[in-house]
């Protein structure tokens, strides 16, 4: 596609509840990364990957959240059990080669648990 | 580790006037990459100019010019001219190896212009 494209754009989650985010990169993009942007701040790394393998996870905040790339081009990242502290705005970027300001970011998913 | 730091929450400035938005940063990283984005109401961010840790020379844009002070650790973002769609949040970020690894961002600076 011509851009990053995220899916669902706006999603209200129950408390407890399973959500599961959707990023489609840019063709043949190899890197991809996740960020969560909570309100009035900046965004925060969660995690990255090169192809399929993914290289960092470090930022993950517990482990209700997984991401996976499994063929190297759309990813998911799942929210099992969702908290409040969850809200935030989730964005996805991907870069052929994240250097010099390659990436290009979608325009998020906004989650709010209630 | 590293981090971004942007100490103007909010800015205002006439339409067509100069600004110039604060970003200082602190890693112990030799080689890394200096960001600034726009992220204007619609959520995406805009890619607008990049540094590297051993670029001599000031990086620009078109209209956007990064001052660049290695040894005072500062990465100032100046608009020249500015227009009333500048109007957004402005983001510093960086990153290790020239950028080939994850962004840290700061807090952001969000920017109105005046008409």
């Amino acid at each position: 596609g011509a851009g990053v494209s995220q899916s669902p754009r706006y999603k209200v989650a129950k408390r407890g509840q399973d959500v599961a985010l959707r990023c489609d990169p840019i063709s043949g993009h190899v890197s991809l990364f996740w960020y969560q942007q909570a309100l009035g701040q900046g965004p925060e790394f969660l995690t990255y990957f090169q192809n399929e393998a993914q290289l960092d996870k470090s930022g993950l905040p517990s482990d209700r959240f997984f991401a996976e790339r499994p063929e190297g081009s759309v990813s998911t990242l799942k929210i099992q059990r969702t908290q409040q502290e969850d809200s935030a705005v989730y964005l996805c970027a991907s870069s052929l080669v994240p250097r010099g300001g390659g990436y290009t970011f979608g325009s998020g998913t906004r989650l709010t648990v209630v | 580790a590293q981090k971004i730091t942007q100490t103007q929450p909010g800015m205002f400035v006439q339409e067509k006037e100069a600004v110039t938005l604060d970003c200082t940063y602190d890693t112990s990283d030799q080689s890394y990459g200096l960001f600034w984005y726009k992220q204007p109401s619609s959520g995406e961010m805009i890619f607008l100019i990049y540094q590297g840790s051993y670029d001599e020379q000031n990086a620009t844009e078109g209209r956007y010019s990064l001052n660049f002070q290695k040894a005072r650790k500062s990465a100032n973002l100046v608009i020249s001219a500015s227009q009333l769609g500048d109007s957004a949040m402005y983001f510093c970020a960086m990153s290790p190896n020239f950028g080939n690894e994850k962004l840290t961002f700061g807090t952001g600076t969000r920017l109105t212009i005046i008409p």
